[in-house]
């Protein structure tokens, strides 16, 4: 079972909020991802880790930011949620090229 | 340019039929890996599979089999004897070694299988 944790599960919030998602591991993974997936469609790449202190834009431009100043966590920021966020954000971690990522569980996002 | 094509959008089967998930991949690269996932209602994703691309034997477990080819750059999905619990959206995923796409798994856009008693 894998051990990576997405915090909260679901969030509803007022435009105009800041938030934090939150996402750890223990696994002791090098890389690390946030998705972003309307439900049933498929998932886009936003960020991504390879490391401490490391953080690369994904292939789908978005408003959110990160940071990875520990290797078990990798927090994404959105600074003023709007509606248009409202989404599924999906972490993930991988240890290497030749293995599969885990996923956590999700955050479900909603902004009203 | 799309990596990763699974054509079907949505499969409906009644149960104990076989379904077929088809997915075909670009890449340039001699040295790549291949995933599926299931994502359940429930929406966390599922590992089911994984396959370099110097492997390409076919693997069977349980229900599930993979059919690799490289000549035709397709790593297909068969659920035989299905049942109501394998309703899912199934995605195929890459994974290059090329330097721009480093680590990066690259999905495709997955396939809705319904399956009804």
């Amino acid at each position: 079972e894998a051990d990576i944790y997405q915090t909260p599960r679901y969030l509803v919030i007022g435009t105009g909020k800041k938030i934090t998602l939150e996402c750890s591991q223990t696994m002791g993974h090098d890389k690390m991802y946030w998705y972003q997936q309307d439900p049933g469609m498929e998932l886009h790449l936003i960020h991504y880790s390879y490391g401490v202190n490391s953080t690369e834009k994904g292939d789908l431009s978005s408003e959110s930011t990160v940071s990875r100043i520990r290797t078990e966590h990798f927090p994404l920021t959105l600074e003023s949620a709007r509606p248009s966020h409202t989404s599924q954000y999906l972490c993930a971690s991988r240890g290497s090229l030749n293995t599969e990522a885990f996923f956590g569980q999700g955050t479900r996002l909603t902004v009203v | 340019a799309q990596k990763v094509t699974q054509a079907q959008t949505e499969i409906s089967v009644v149960e104990k039929e076989d379904v077929t998930l088809d997915c075909v991949y670009e890449t340039r690269d001699t040295t790549y890996y291949l995933f599926w996932y299931k994502q359940p209602p429930s929406g966390e994703l599922v590992f089911l599979i994984r396959r370099n691309s110097f492997d390409e034997q076919n693997e069977i477990s349980g229900r599930y089999s993979w059919n690799f080819q490289k000549s035709t750059s397709s790593f297909n999905f068969t659920i035989t004897a299905s049942q109501v619990v394998d309703s899912a959206v199934y995605f195929c995923a890459l994974s290059e070694r090329t330097t721009d796409s480093w680590g990066k798994l690259q999905f495709g856009a997955g396939t809705q299988v319904v399956v009804t008693p």
